[in-house]
């Protein structure tokens, strides 16, 4: 089975400071790991991928996530963050060699970013 | 890309009646997903198509609940004898192209059952 942990419901954060919205994950085999954001009223919007290769991946307005295979990990990450950024934030793996062909989401967690 | 498409965007319903949402992914997209998401949680998987081939299925996915894709395009997610439970926000998303690649999410349809 696959699992996404994200440890922490709610991050605040003051802007133009850098931001780290933590993920966890389990799954069988090497992952896809996903990022995806949602804004109230709206669906998901997906802001990067990790699938092979560099350990940073970049991703849409200025977002960075750094996979850590040791440490299963996938934390997301912003050098200086906007209040606009202020939303909810989804990690997501898949298997890249199991059957499954599901993301399974984590909880979530809820980026407030303060003026 | 004109994006998912999903149909209503909200429904009411009374306990017991039945309800169908219809989701329009991205044309070309083979493969096509159904989730389910409560308040504070994150998207539950229900089932999985690639082309007209339902593939994977939730065992969340009770015998209430049937979802088609005829012809490999639009998808319909059925529940039948709705209960309170089923209340939640139904997420259609599409994809192309193999499992390393993302998936497009619609804005969901809500569903309050009174």
């Amino acid at each position: 089975a696959q699992s996404v942990a994200q440890p922490e419901d709610q991050v605040n954060v003051a802007e133009g400071n850098p931001l780290t919205v933590k993920c966890t994950y389990s799954v069988s085999g090497n992952p896809y790991l996903f990022w995806y954001v949602q804004y109230p009223n709206r669906g998901l919007q997906f802001l990067l991928k990790y699938i092979t290769g560099d350990n940073l991946v970049k991703g849409s307005y200025g977002f960075e996530a750094e996979f850590n295979k040791s440490q299963t990990s996938f934390h997301l990450k912003k050098p200086s963050a906007l209040v606009s950024d202020s939303a909810l934030y989804f990690c997501a793996v898949r298997s890249a060699t199991g059957s499954a062909r599901q993301l399974t989401f984590g909880s979530g967690t809820q980026l407030t970013v303060l003026p | 890309d004109t994006g998912v498409s999903q149909d209503p965007r909200h429904k009411i319903t009374k306990r017991g009646q039945n309800v169908t949402f219809r989701c329009d992914p991205i044309s070309e997209h083979n493969r096509l997903y159904w989730y389910r998401q409560t308040l504070g949680q994150g998207p539950e998987f229900l089932t999985y198509f690639q082309n007209e081939a339902q593939l994977e299925k939730s065992r969340l996915l009770s015998d209430r609940f049937s979802a088609e894709r005829p012809k490999g395009s639009f998808s319909t997610l059925e529940i039948q004898r709705t209960e309170q439970g089923d209340s939640a926000m139904y997420l259609c998303a599409s994809g192309r192209g193999g499992s390393n690649t993302e998936a497009f999410f619609g804005q969901g349809t809500r569903l309050t059952v009174v």
